[in-house]
C-alpha cells in the first residue's frame, strides 16, 4: 500500500538553529500539506502546495519558516531560526487534487517528524 | 470561541464497552465532518466520514452529524485494547473563495481501552 514518506522521523535541535524536514507523497498526488500539531491539540494547516504552487500558506510563519516543492513532487520544509515554541509534531499528507472537485476527507498522512527544540 | 471544540479526555473504559466521543462546532458551514484515529507517533488515519447530517455504520464505529445542534458524535461499540488512540474530529468547508476545502481538527480525545 502506497504511503507517504517523512523524514526524519525525530530531530532535536537547538533554538537558534535551523532545521528541514522532507516528504515524499504517495506517487501521482498532485496535492501536498504541511501540518503542525502542537502535543495535546489538532494539526492546523501550514501550507498547502497543488504541484509546485502555493494554494495557501496564510497560517505558515514565514518570519522563520519556508516550503517549496520545486517540481511539484517532494517537498522539503524549513525552519530557520528555530523556536522552543516550535517543538511539536510536524505532519505532511497528501491527496490526489485538491479543490471543489475532490472531497477533503482523501488526505492521507504521513508518520510524522517529531522536532523537539532545547 | 474555537471553530471546534472536542473534550481531550482521557477516557479509560474497559474492553467491551460501549465508547462515545463528541465534538461541537460553531461554523455552520462545515459540509464534511470526519473522524481520524491517531495511534502513538503516528500520523492521523481516517475513521469515518459524514456528508452533511446523518448516521453511517462500519462495524464496530458510528458516526452521527446534527447539524441542527452543530453536534458530532463517534460510537465505538464491543471496544478493544486495540482501539487505544487519539481520535481526532475534523471538519471541512470550502474557503472563502469558494475553491477549496480546509480540513479543521479538533484537539483530540486520548483513549485507553483495558483489557
Amino acid at each position: 500500500e502506497a504511503e507517504v514518506a517523512q523524514s526524519p522521523r525525530y530531530k532535536i535541535t537547538e533554538k537558534s538553529q535551523a532545521v528541514a524536514f522532507w516528504c515524499d507523497p504517495i506517487s501521482g498526488h498532485a496535492t501536498l500539506y504541511w501540518y503542525r500539531q502542537i502535543l495535546g491539540q489538532g494539526p492546523e494547516l501550514l501550507v498547502q502546495f497543488q504541484d509546485e504552487s502555493v494554494v495557501d500558506d496564510s497560517q505558515l510563519p514565514k518570519d522563520r519558516f519556508s516550503a517549496e516543492r520545486l517540481k511539484g513532487v517532494d517537498s522539503t520544509l524549513k525552519i530557520q531560526p528555530a523556536e522552543l515554541g516550535d517543538s511539536a509534531m510536524y505532519l505532511c499528507a497528501s491527496s490526489l487534487l485538491s479543490g471543489t472537485g475532490r472531497p477533503p476527507y482523501e488526505q492521507y498522512f504521513g508518520p510524522g517528524t517529531r522536532l523537539t527544540v532545547t | 470561541q474555537k471553530e471546534v471544540e472536542q473534550d481531550p479526555g482521557p477516557l479509560s473504559v474497559p474492553e467491551g464497552a460501549i465508547v462515545s466521543l463528541n465534538c461541537t462546532y460553531s461554523n455552520s458551514a462545515f459540509q464534511y465532518f470526519m473522524w481520524y484515529r491517531q495511534y502513538s507517533r503516528k500520523g492521523p488515519e481516517l475513521l469515518m466520514y459524514t456528508y452533511s447530517s446523518g448516521n453511517k455504520e462500519d462495524g464496530r464505529f458510528t458516526a452521527q452529524v446534527d447539524k441542527s445542534s452543530k453536534y458530532i458524535s463517534l460510537f465505538i461499540r464491543d471496544s478493544q485494547p486495540s482501539d487505544s488512540a487519539t481520535y481526532l474530529c475534523a471538519m471541512s468547508a470550502l474557503n472563502s473563495g469558494g475553491s477549496n476545502y480546509k480540513l479543521t481538527f479538533g484537539k483530540g480525545t486520548l483513549l485507553t481501552v483495558n483489557p
